[in-house]
Formats: C-alpha cells, sequence, structure tokens
C-alpha cells in the first residue's frame, strides 16, 4: 500500500514570496490533516478535511495560509506571503476515518526554510 | 534534565539495553495516548496506543505505561536496536477528539 506523498520534500523562498505545497492521501482515505512541525517541536494541526469540506481550520493563519481539497482526494497547502517564522516541516496525514482511535498516517513532510 | 530552545531531551542508550522514555501530559480529560516515532526526514509513525481504562499495554518490544494520578506516561523499548534512534513524541487526545495534541519529543540515540 503507498503511503502518503508530498511534494516538493525541500523549498527554500525569500519571505514575503509564495509557496504551495501538495499532499496525496493513501487511497480511500476521506480524512486530510495539514499539520506545522517547527524544529524540535511536536507537530501543530493547521487544518483537517473530511472529503473536501474543511473540519477544523481554527489553527490556520487564514490571513496568509490557504488550503483546498477541491476534489477529496489531493490537497494543496499555500502560504502568501511568506515570513521568517513559517520555516518548518509542513506534513500531510490521512486517515481512513476521523474517529478518535483512527491512526494517522503522515508523509515525508515538505521542509520550507524562509530567508 | 529537559532542555530549552531547539534541543530536545536526549536519551542515549548501547544497544540490547532497555530504553525508557518518559513524558508528561497536560489535560486530565485526555483519554487516549499514542506514542509516535519519527526518523530524521520522515513524519511520525504510530507506535502503540492506550486508552485511559487500562494502564499497560504491550507490543512487540515496547510496552506504554499510564499513570492518570500524576498524569504520566512511558515507552518502554526492550533490547534497544541502532533502528530505533529517532525522535519520539507521546500524543494525547480528549473526548473524542481526532486531532492529537504532541508533546515536546525525546531523541533516542542507540550506540552500536
Amino acid at each position: 500500500e503507498a503511503g502518503v506523498a508530498q511534494s516538493p520534500r525541500y523549498k527554500i523562498i525569500e519571505k514575503r514570496q509564495s509557496v504551495a505545497f501538495w499532499c496525496n492521501p493513501i487511497s480511500g482515505h476521506a480524512t486530510l490533516y495539514w499539520y506545522q512541525q517547527i524544529l524540535g517541536q511536536g507537530p501543530k494541526l493547521l487544518i483537517q478535511f473530511q472529503n473536501n469540506g474543511v473540519v477544523d481550520d481554527s489553527q490556520l493563519p487564514k490571513d496568509r495560509f490557504s488550503a483546498e481539497r477541491l476534489k477529496g482526494v489531493d490537497s494543496t497547502l499555500k502560504i502568501q506571503p511568506a515570513k521568517l517564522e513559517d520555516s518548518a516541516v509542513y506534513l500531510c496525514a490521512s486517515s481512513l476515518i476521523p474517529t478518535a482511535q483512527e491512526t494517522q498516517y503522515f508523509g515525508p513532510g515538505t521542509r520550507l526554510l524562509v530567508l | 534534565g529537559e532542555s530549552v530552545g531547539l534541543h530536545l531531551p536526549t536519551l542515549s542508550v548501547q544497544e540490547g539495553d532497555n530504553s525508557i522514555i518518559n513524558c508528561a501530559y497536560s489535560n486530565s480529560a485526555s483519554d487516549y495516548f499514542i506514542w509516535y516515532k519519527q526518523e530524521s526526514g520522515k513524519g511520525p509513525q504510530f507506535i502503540i496506543d492506550i486508552r485511559s481504562n487500562m494502564d499497560k499495554r504491550q507490543g512487540q518490544r515496547v510496552t506504554v505505561l499510564l499513570n492518570k494520578t500524576v498524569k504520566h506516561l512511558s515507552l518502554q523499548i526492550a533490547a534497544t536496536q541502532p533502528g530505533d534512534s529517532a525522535v519520539y513524541f507521546c500524543a494525547e487526545k480528549a473526548g473524542g477528539s481526532y486531532i492529537p495534541t504532541f508533546g515536546r519529543g525525546t531523541s533516542l540515540i542507540v550506540h552500536p
């Protein structure tokens, strides 16, 4: 079974530039999550999708971050404009159904460096 | 002891030793706990979980202990191997929440 795919794996941009990340979840997984992981910390949820609808985006800085999952499969996360503090690993995860005990499967992440 | 800033708490062990990684959780309403392993350049990987109505659960070479009285969780790895070197995170969920809240992480270094 293929895992969660993410691209690009690495990105270096200057502050105020825009950047987009792509995620392809495990086939058949209805729930998709984007996390931000700052160096030395645990992942922090940014947004959760159930199929193509947003379930929770309370932690997403909506003035600069946006995400979509138009067809309920792939998802993109965008930052516009980027700030220095956005340097982090952006992890995508998916799960079959959104229950409390359902395991989330994480992708390898995209490492973003904002200069 | 725990360091500040970017430095993770670190546990160094010799190959073959048993490792114990500790985690203090904050939410007394948390009722489901998970341990994740994160290797360099990869996303977190599920290791083992435990519900709050249990105090111990065993997997293959790993055991999780839960002490709700002091809000403490531990992960025991038996016969630690170099492949176990990674950062280990505990995570908690409360009240049926789908989203785990991750702790800070502990870096495990296994010396051959």
